[in-house]
């Protein structure tokens, strides 16, 4: 069965720095390209970062550029996430998710969120 | 970046019912439109994907529709397990964008 599952979530004060992983297993990660979406109670759901199959084409959320790496590791399969700099409005159930093959863009694969919260 | 507007924000129904949700995108985005259904505080799933098409495993109970700018979700014979919030999101051009949601919830 093809699953993400997201580790890393925790409390981090304002201004300090989050580190998310992400680990595939079921499918052939390589074939996919991936996503960050967060959620929150205020904004619903957002999309921040976007990598492709091989890593080599990344595009960020005009909230999160300049404070956000996304990379992947294709022989772990895994993702990563890392942001510095972090706001109260960064609080939020962080989720790597997958893109159909043929359609970037579409969510068909996400796992169970990791929660981020941002306070002193 | 596009907006996306859901209407209702919520609505009350009955198991049995035919349900219809819109979402509205602030420019044209041809069919690049999904919808997604989220419930009991679990991570949202892909119902439809490029407006029309039914993602795997989906029951053919819900029908999305639409193109443009005006797209709809409809769920026929809603049934239990059918209640929680449903969201659009356009994926015509980054940054891809949600609607609010809609809560479905029973009258």
């Amino acid at each position: 069965e093809a699953q993400l599952v997201e580790s890393g979530g925790g409390s981090v004060q304002p201004g300090g720095s989050l580190s998310l992983s992400c680990a595939a297993s079921g499918f052939t990660f390589s074939d996919h390209s991936l996503n960050w979406v967060r959620q929150t109670p205020g904004k619903g759901l957002e999309w921040i970062s976007y990598i492709s199959r091989d890593g080599s084409d990344i595009y960020h959320a005009d909230s999160v550029k300049g404070r956000i790496t996304v990379s992947r590791d294709n022989a772990k399969t895994s993702l990563y996430l890392q942001m510095t700099n972090l706001r109260a409005e960064d609080t939020a159930a962080y989720y790597c998710t997958r893109n159909l093959k043929d359609n970037s863009g579409s969510f068909d694969l996400w796992g169970q969120g990791a929660l981020v919260t941002v306070s002193s | 970046d596009i907006q996306m507007t859901q209407s209702p924000s919520s609505l009350s129904a009955s198991v049995g019912d035919r349900v219809t949700i819109t979402c509205r995108a602030s420019q044209s985005i041809m069919s690049y439109l999904n919808w997604y259904q989220e419930n009991s505080g679990k991570a949202p799933k892909l119902l439809i994907y490029v407006s029309s098409t039914l993602h795997s495993g989906v029951p053919s109970r819900f029908a999305g529709s639409g193109s443009g700018t005006y797209f709809t979700l409809t769920i026929s014979n809603l049934q239990p397990e059918d209640f929680g919030t449903y969201y659009c999101q356009q994926s015509y051009i980054t940054p891809w964008t949600f609607g609010q949601g809609t809560k479905v919830e029973v009258k």
